[in-house]
């Protein structure tokens, strides 16, 4: 199955907080982690990305958190700002054959002053 | 700026009608990929290429096409559009794997 779910499909934090997105996969097939901040009228920008033999990769306020046995991976991001409120995509390689990357359906995060 | 230009930014037009998409990768990028994003199917690969070369294919449509050309710039070819085809395309481009994609700020397509 080549599927990535992604929840929750928005999310307000209030400024400060921690913003959780998580997302699960089943297929093994999958072996890169990249996750994706769009704002409107945008494109993707590769935010942060992990591979499945590391738990945990943290670049400044981002945190991402890799759980191979359950197939869910999660984005933290720590002091939330206003400048933070955009949309989220997960996304997965697919690397069996045609090799490309599978996305979630995207958080829409919203930080409240 | 990631350094992925695309054009045009916006495109209306007819159903029926037959329209080209285009982008220029990252200088030095080998690899070009288009993503269709809608608002009830979200970010979806539509195909990739590599050196001029296809190497993988998503969900596209036979009435899409695509090439890249000897100067890495790609062409997305839509024709007989449908008004289920209005969507933002985006094209990425990478150095080699598929790893690190970088988008560029996409096409805003509207079919009438």
């Amino acid at each position: 199955q080549q599927q990535v779910k992604q929840s929750p499909q928005s999310l307000i934090v209030q400024k400060g907080g921690i913003s959780i997105i998580n997302c699960a996969y089943e297929n093994t097939a999958f072996d890169y982690f990249p996750w994706y901040q769009q704002f409107p009228g945008k494109g993707p920008a590769l935010l942060i990305a992990i591979r499945p033999d590391v738990s945990e990769k943290k670049e400044g306020r981002f945190t991402i958190s890799f759980n191979k046995s359950a197939k869910q991976f999660s984005l933290h991001i720590m002091d939330s700002q206003p400048g933070d409120s955009a949309t989220y995509f997960c996304a997965a390689r697919w690397n069996q054959g045609a090799q490309k990357l599978v996305f979630g359906q995207g958080t829409r995060l919203t930080i409240n002053p | 700026d990631s350094g992925v230009t695309q054009t045009p930014k916006h495109l209306i037009t007819a159903t029926g009608q037959r329209v080209t998409l285009r982008c220029s990768p990252r200088s030095g990028d080998l690899s070009v990929y288009w993503y269709q994003q809608s608002l009830d199917q979200g970010l979806q690969f539509l195909i990739q290429y590599y050196n001029g070369e296809e190497r993988a294919k998503g969900n596209i449509l036979e009435r899409f096409s695509a090439q890249q050309f000897p100067d890495l710039h790609s062409e997305l070819n839509l024709s007989s559009l449908e008004l289920g085809d209005s969507a933002l395309y985006f094209c990425a481009s990478s150095a080699y794997t598929v790893n690190e994609q970088f988008f560029g700020p996409g096409t805003r397509l509207t079919v009438l």
